[in-house]
């Protein structure tokens, strides 16, 4: 079963602007992942913030964690054409045997 | 560092054939995880192993299903007899230890006619 939902499920953005992608989850966790897929290749790690973190940042990335509200963000800031990409988060469910479940993504469109 | 390696990248086979995939982790990952990602979803879990051990195999449908790490290094998942919504990308992903980040590898796109 999926774990997260992202919403939207599709986003397209002109070059420059910046991109909002939300998660909601279900059960306690210890930490959320948000990784990013290009069209024919595997996932790859983007960012994990853990349940006693609200925010973090990395490069033109910024997360932010809501526990009591079981939500999730990731901004991307000046988007590029190369952001195109599908965008999940994951999480890290507490007390289960410490694996990921993957929402069903956003798709990005960053249009040139 | 070399990624997560895969293969085949694609296969096309008749429903009711079998099919295997390997996939080759990084080297010092101790854990290995098989996803399913049909089109327009996120990826499934399959099974998860710990070296050569099963964490967590409860999501692989085990009549058709079967995985194997032998040594504690490469995996091979096989599929037999395949159906037709067996048509997927097939992952693979290692990590260094539960539940650190995961490193995928390209996947194998399956097609089943």
């Amino acid at each position: 079963s999926q774990q997260g939902e992202e919403d939207p499920q599709a986003l397209s953005i002109q070059e420059g602007e910046n991109a909002t992608m939300n998660c909601s989850y279900k059960t306690s966790i210890n930490n959320l992942q948000w990784y990013r897929q290009n069209s024919g290749r595997g996932l790859v790690h983007l960012i994990l913030i853990r349940s006693n973190e609200r925010e973090k940042h990395s490069g033109r990335l910024r997360v932010t964690l809501d526990t009591s509200k079981k939500s999730s963000s990731l901004l991307i800031t000046a988007s590029r054409a190369a952001d195109t990409a599908s965008y999940f988060c994951a999480t890290d469910e507490s007390g289960s045997a410490r694996q990921l479940t993957f929402g069903s993504g956003t798709q990005l469109t960053v249009l040139p | 560092e070399a990624g997560v390696a895969q293969s085949p990248r694609y296969k096309i086979i008749e429903k009711r054939q079998s099919v295997a995939f390997w996939c080759n982790p990084i080297s010092g990952h101790a854990t290995l995880y098989w996803y399913q990602q049909i089109l327009g979803q996120g990826p499934k879990l399959l099974i998860q192993f710990q070296n050569n051990g099963v964490v967590d195999d409860s999501q692989l449908p085990k009549d058709r299903f079967s995985a194997e790490r032998l040594k504690g290094v490469d995996s091979t998942l096989k599929i037999q007899p395949a159906k037709l919504e067996d048509s997927a990308v097939y992952l693979c992903a290692s990590s260094y230890r539960l539940p650190d980040t995961q490193y995928f590898g390209p996947g194998t796109r399956l097609t089943v006619l």
